[in-house]
């Protein structure tokens, strides 16, 4: 399976610290995405890096990717109660017809205030 | 900019009834997806448009589900009859064009179902 399995499954920080959340994949990837999810809403769109980019920031988001490993990583820094949701990677592969997204289990963030 | 709609947010339905979401995407937006989210995973795709055209309807359990994208803009999902399992929230994504890999996609709130 693409699946993309993301570890720890869950994660208790306090405010103000940094948050790492890795994901690992088996295929070959077009690109992988990171989504945020809080409780009862949609998914929102966190970052994408393409499988010939190493690493990319957004705000306070730093994603890597190491395609030799078949792993990516997300960083959160400066955490935020805010930030508490859960977070999935999702990888895209071509599947010879199509690209497909595939979503990973998730991984559920805790910042307490 | 308008984001994905959904409807309805919230359904119960008995076992062995109908039921149907409506998803209409963000304007311009050719690919539709429907992901299938039971509680505590990740979204499962159910099947994805474009345009009015299916992509990838491999993980839609036919015998009992059926989605249709009619003029290539908004979308149905219909689940009959409905069984215990198909308690979930149903996603409709959308995005930009999707040929030889996947852009952003653009989730709506979702519609979630309870069976009893």
């Amino acid at each position: 399976s693409q699946q993309g399995e993301e570890d720890p499954q869950a994660l208790s920080i306090q405010e103000g610290e940094n948050a790492t959340m890795n994901c690992s994949y088996k295929t070959s990837i077009n690109n992988l995405q990171w989504y945020r999810q809080n409780s009862g809403r949609g998914l929102v769109h966190l970052i994408l890096i393409r499988s010939n980019e190493r690493e990319k920031h957004s705000g306070r988001l730093r994603v890597t990717l190491d395609t030799s490993k078949k792993s990516s990583s997300l960083l959160i820094t400066a955490s935020r109660a805010a930030d508490t949701a859960s977070y999935f990677c999702a990888t895209d592969a071509y599947t010879g017809a199509n690209s497909k997204l595939t979503f990973g289990k998730g991984i559920t963030l805790s910042v307490r205030p | 900019e308008a984001g994905v709609a959904q409807s309805p947010r919230y359904k119960i339905i008995e076992k062995r009834q109908s039921v149907a979401f409506w998803c209409n995407p963000i304007s311009g937006h050719a690919t539709l997806y429907w992901y299938q989210q039971i509680l505590g995973q990740g979204p499962k795709l159910l099947i994805q448009f474009q345009n009015n055209g299916v992509v990838d309807d491999s993980q839609l359990p036919k015998d009992r589900f059926s989605a249709e994208r009619l003029k290539g803009v908004d979308s149905t999902l219909k689940i009959q009859p409905a069984k215990l399992e198909d308690s979930a929230v149903y996603l409709c994504a959308s995005s930009l064009v999707t040929g030889v890999s996947t852009g952003e996609l653009f989730f709506g709130e979702g519609s979630r179902l309870t069976v009893l």
